[in-house]
């Protein structure tokens, strides 16, 4: 199975200031139709997971931009560009090309 | 809007059977694919299931394999997950969740918890 590996798993984030999560996997999730199909997940406390980011950085329709996400090959990232409360939960990323899909461990984004 | 509703969670014993059911609304649920995701209490989330839109080609995770079966009713707009031979690892929220097509999900159920214990 993909591996997939977040850091860090605990984010404290000062109010206004930006956030990085980042989101290694063990195999590239790049598929043979040249996509890359790597998502971000938000999971706020006693909610439902809500897609953030498909495709590596395709933000969700209604998702605010100071969400985005990036990066290529194996290595990802979530980035939030100023913090806010509304932000806080758990965040996981998920490899959805080779099966069995796989997520992350999570990083859970508190506020300092 | 996309509305996916879980229900059939509870309490059960080791070794017996459960079935899940999601009702979907609000989109063509005939033209998904739809997924199974579980969360164990206070862990991160598993990929459980996939069912095609017309149910013929499926994938399960390891851990499911052998025990667990995904099924349809595109004249019901309902998803199912028949969990036989449950063990207490099993003990989860279990989401259904809405393929996107382009190799995702993009909407998500509230769950259902189910509790495996002696």
């Amino acid at each position: 199975d993909v591996v997939m590996t977040q850091s860090p798993l605990s984010l404290p984030v000062i109010l206004g200031q930006p956030a990085s999560i980042s989101c290694r996997s063990s195999q590239s999730p790049v598929s043979t139709d040249g996509n890359t199909y790597l998502n971000w997940f938000q999971q706020r406390p006693g909610q439902s997971p809500r897609r953030l980011i498909y495709e590596v950085s395709r933000r969700d329709s209604g998702v605010p931009d100071r969400f985005s996400g990036s990066g290529s090959g194996t290595d990802f990232t979530l980035k939030i560009s100023r913090v806010e409360a509304e932000d806080v939960g758990v965040y996981y990323c998920m490899q959805s090309i080779h099966w069995p899909w796989t997520f992350g461990q999570g990083t859970k984004v508190e506020i300092k | 809007q996309v509305q996916l509703v879980e229900s059939g969670g509870g309490g059960v014993q080791p070794g017996r059977s459960l079935r899940l059911s999601c009702a979907a609304s609000g989109f063509s649920f005939s033209l998904y694919p739809m997924h199974w995701v579980r969360q164990a209490p206070g862990k991160g989330l598993e990929w459980v299931a996939r069912l095609s839109h017309d149910g013929t080609d499926f994938q399960y995770a390891d851990s499911v394999r052998g025990r667990f079966t995904v099924s349809r009713d595109n004249s019901k707009n309902t998803f199912y997950l028949q969990m036989n031979s449950l063990r207490p690892d099993d003990t989860a929220v279990y989401y259904c969740a809405k393929d996107s097509i382009r190799w995702s999900v993009d909407y998500w159920g509230q769950g259902t918890l189910v509790t495996v214990s002696s």
